[in-house]
């Protein structure tokens, strides 16, 4: 069965520290990679989205993530955050068209940026 | 606002009550998606459908959860005979099927179910 692994469940960080969560599927067929974001009180957003070709995916918000294929991860980076990227952040994953288009989503982890 | 909406944003009720939620998706979107969110987890998916067509259920959906979409648009869920287990919040997300390539999901605000 797919599965999602976020193994930080919860990351406090200072203003202009780098941030690295990590991000681990198990499938083994073609996989589409996503990090959304969930702001206090608003709903899930989504940050950036892999497919297919450069495995350095740039989203939103300065928010960037790099597919490696051979270790099944998907981790999202940002080089310096701001009090206002406090939120949970979700990664999950779909088969698409070889499977289904269903999200299979991780627990999530929350951020807390001091200010 | 063009987005994904739902209603009610909040259902108080009592064990062994039916309730019903609304799920209106973008209005282009030809697939809807239900998920369940409880406290400290991911969403869970329970359902999709490509127009009105229920494509996949979850194991997650037992006998008392139906979901329809009955003109390929707006979409309900109903839970009957709610049990406290069943308080969670209940997502719905909708996307453009672009042949074989990935989707992307654009979620609603959520309703979010308590069952005393």
């Amino acid at each position: 069965a797919q599965s999602v692994s976020q193994h930080n469940h919860h990351v406090i960080l200072s203003e202009a520290a780098s941030l690295e969560l990590g991000c681990n599927y198990s499938y083994g067929g073609t996989v589409n990679l996503f990090w959304y974001v969930q702001y206090p009180g608003q709903h899930l957003q989504l940050l950036l989205k892999y497919f297919s070709g450069d495995p350095l995916v740039k989203g939103i918000k300065g928010f960037e993530a790099e597919f490696i294929k051979s270790k099944f991860s998907f981790n999202l980076r940002k080089p310096s955050v701001q009090w206002s990227d406090t939120a949970e952040y979700f990664c999950a994953v779909n088969a698409g068209a070889s499977g289904t288009y269903k999200y299979i989503f991780g627990t999530g982890t929350r951020l807390k940026v001091l200010a | 606002d063009t987005g994904v909406s739902q209603n009610p944003r909040h259902k108080i009720t009592k064990r062994g009550q039916n309730v019903t939620f609304r799920c209106d998706p973008i209005s282009e979107h030809n697939r809807l998606y239900w998920y369940r969110q409880t406290l400290g987890q991911g969403p869970e998916f329970l359902t999709y459908f490509q127009n009105e067509a229920q494509l996949e259920k979850s194991r997650l959906l037992s006998d008392r959860f139906s979901a329809e979409r009955p003109k390929g648009s707006f979409s309900t869920l109903e839970i009957q005979r709610t049990e406290q287990g069943d308080s969670a919040m209940y997502l719905c997300a909708s996307s453009l099927a672009l042949g074989g390539a990935g989707d992307e999901q654009f979620f609603g605000p959520g309703t979010r179910l308590t069952v005393l």
